[in-house]
């Protein structure tokens, strides 16, 4: 089945830097990456996602790249603020079962 | 619109005992899963419905869990005994349909002590 790594584990970058976090995933047939933010306490929530038809996606601070040869996605923040400070997932969602198999997560702190 | 809501959102138990998990999905969501996350590791699959058929339940740990979703709306996850290694916070998702944002409840924090 499906297996998504997710480096790195932790990540301190200083405010204003950029912070990247990377996924590989195995099975060739996903086709939709989203990755969520989970602030302390809350629930995951979906930040941005890319479908396997495209490279790149931004969305103010935030981008995402996929290279399907590879099978791996980064997550790009740039500027980044204290209020980015969460643990950030990334997924793969496999076909056809359509199941969303998660990353162990990056615990990111944004220090001011 | 409601989002998702999970129901208890903490339970103590004690090992052996008997504990049900509640998710009501945002409504019109035919898909509807269940994640666990143990203590710093990844959010797990357990199991996938599509309406009230389970589409895929390869992530449930053992038979000592039971999820169903009568009549492809709310759904219950049981789990009976519980073991200290159930502990953990488990999440709800739910879906209109495949390759879609799928919205997170706030997950049920269970502790077996």
């Amino acid at each position: 089945g499906e297996n998504v790594e997710q480096h790195p584990s932790t990540l301190s970058v200083q405010e204003g830097d950029s912070a990247v976090i990377k996924c590989t995933y195995s099975d060739s047939a996903s086709n939709y990456f989203p990755w969520y933010k989970q602030e302390l306490g809350k629930r995951p929530q979906l930040i941005i996602d890319i479908r396997s038809n495209v490279g790149e996606k931004k969305d103010q601070r935030i981008a995402v790249t996929l290279n399907k040869t590879a099978k791996h996605f980064s997550l790009h923040i740039t500027e980044t603020q204290p209020e980015d400070s969460a643990v950030y997932f990334c997924a793969a969602l496999t076909v056809p079962r359509n199941k969303l198999v998660f990353g162990a997560g990056t615990i990111l702190r944004v220090k001011s | 619109e409601a989002g998702v809501t999970q129901f208890p959102s903490h339970s103590v138990i004690e090992k052996g005992q008997t504990v049900t998990l509640r998710c009501d999905p945002i409504s019109g969501h035919d898909n509807l899963y269940w994640y666990r996350r143990v203590m710093g590791k990844e959010i797990k699959f357990l199991l996938h419905f599509v309406k009230e058929s389970k589409q895929d339940e390869s992530g449930m740990p053992n038979n000592r869990f039971l999820a169903e979703r009568t009549g492809g709306t709310y759904s219950t996850l049981k789990v009976q005994p519980a073991e200290l290694e159930d502990s953990g916070v488990y999440f709800c998702a739910s879906s209109p349909g495949a390759s879609v944002e799928a919205f997170f409840g706030q997950g049920t924090r269970l502790t077996v002590v």
